[in-house]
Order: C-alpha cells, then sequence, then structure tokens
C-alpha cells in the first residue's frame, strides 16, 4: 500500500527565515509526485510535478526536489503571503490514484 | 469561468434532506474526480469518470450519488447524509488518467463545497 508522510505537522517561520517541509514515501513504481499549496476554505493549487529522482523544479521562492524515498519543498526568505497548508502526493505505476499525506500547515509572521 | 469551479461554496443539510453538488471544469479535460477532505485526514478519494464513464467507486456508501453527463460537468447528489459526513468536498479535473503522456494526468482542483449537516 502506498504511504505518504508529511512533516513536520505544522512550521511557524519568522519572514525571511528559510526552511524546507519533507515528503517521505514508500510506493511501488513511482510515477510522479505531486506538490499541492492550499489556503483554508479553498482547494489545493498544483505547484510541482517530479517524475524521477534528482529532479529539481522552481517557482518563486519555492524548489521542490526529489530523491528515491523523500522530497523536499525548500521555502526561501519567506513572506507572509505563504503561510497555506503544503501538501505532497504520489502516484504509482499507471494508476491514476493519488496518495495524500495530510499536510504541513506553514504559518510566516512579518 | 476559468479553470474548475463549485457550487455551492457552502451547504448546510439536515440529515433528510437532498441536495447536489456541482462542479465544472473549462480546461477541455477528460478525467473529473470527487475527493472528500475531513479535518486531521488526507484527502480521500470517492470517484473518478473518465469521458464521462465511471472508473472507481471507492467504497463510498450509496447515500452519494455521482452523475457526469458530459466531460465538463460532474455531479455529487446526496441524500440521508450523516453528521460525520461533514466535511469539504472537492472537485478536481485532469486531461487524461494515468497512463498516457507525463504531466496529462495532473489534476488541478476546484475551491470545495464546505458541507455541513447538522
Amino acid at each position: 500500500e502506498d504511504q505518504v508522510t508529511q512533516s513536520p505537522e505544522a512550521l511557524r517561520l519568522q519572514e525571511g527565515e528559510s526552511s524546507s517541509l519533507n515528503c517521505s514515501y514508500t510506493v511501488s513504481g513511482l510515477r510522479g509526485l505531486f506538490w499541492y499549496r492550499q489556503d483554508p476554505g479553498k482547494g489545493p493549487e498544483f505547484l510541482f510535478t517530479l517524475y524521477s529522482a534528482g529532479e529539481e523544479k522552481e517557482k518563486e521562492r519555492l524548489k521542490a526536489t526529489l530523491t528515491k524515498k523523500e522530497s523536499f519543498l525548500h521555502i526561501t526568505a519567506p513572506k507572509p503571503e505563504d503561510s497555506a497548508t503544503y501538501l505532497c502526493a504520489v502516484q504509482a505505476g499507471s494508476n491514476y490514484k493519488l496518495t495524500f499525506g495530510k499536510g504541513t500547515l506553514l504559518t510566516v509572521n512579518p | 469561468e476559468t479553470g474548475v469551479t463549485q457550487t455551492p461554496r457552502h451547504l448546510v443539510m439536515g440529515m433528510t434532506n437532498k441536495k447536489s453538488l456541482k462542479c465544472e471544469q473549462h480546461l477541455g479535460h477528460n478525467a473529473m474526480y470527487w475527493y472528500k477532505q475531513s479535518a486531521k485526514k488526507p484527502l480521500e478519494l470517492m470517484f473518478v469518470y473518465s469521458l464521462e464513464e465511471r472508473v472507481e467507486n471507492n467504497s463510498v456508501p450509496s447515500r452519494f450519488s455521482p452523475e457526469c453527463p458530459n466531460s465538463s460537468h460532474l455531479f455529487l447528489h446526496l441524500h440521508t447524509l450523516q453528521p460525520e459526513d461533514s466535511a469539504l468536498y472537492l472537485c478536481a479535473s485532469s486531461q487524461d488518467l494515468a497512463g498516457s503522456r507525463l504531466g496529462t494526468d495532473t489534476q488541478y482542483f476546484g475551491p470545495g463545497t464546505r458541507l455541513t449537516v447538522l
């Protein structure tokens, strides 16, 4: 059974204080790993897809990396508007199903 | 309208009511999904449609009944719900289901319907 574990559950940063969120996964034949951002009361917003170990993708202050066992979402010099829950999901083989983690709630204080 | 839209955004219903949730995607996608999101739990896949045919019914109680009249619209009909069904219901769409070209199965979500069952 595919499993996704995100850590920490919650992270509080000061504005400008860089950090990383972790997504550990167990899956048979990773097809893709997805990162989403979710604001309170809204649907998840797609950020990145990573397909193979060693792949990296960037968007503004966010950078996602992938190894064979985990993915990191690095946040450089975060701003209060980066506050949200960040969700990680994996997709295995030819299966369309996404297995989601519980998310990391990020709060960036001004 | 762009992306994936859902109506209503908020719904309060009694256990004996019948209501429907509506989802519309403006992305030209072929696959649509219903998810349930409860507090402190990962997103749970409920139903999947591809080209208007249901391909997944993930052990969902019969009080939830999906309908996909065309590739742009998806409904979730609700009847005799329980208080534990209170949650955020999310609709998503993707170009295709997995198995085709990489990237075409990325799922894009709507804003959700916050359902409260009294």
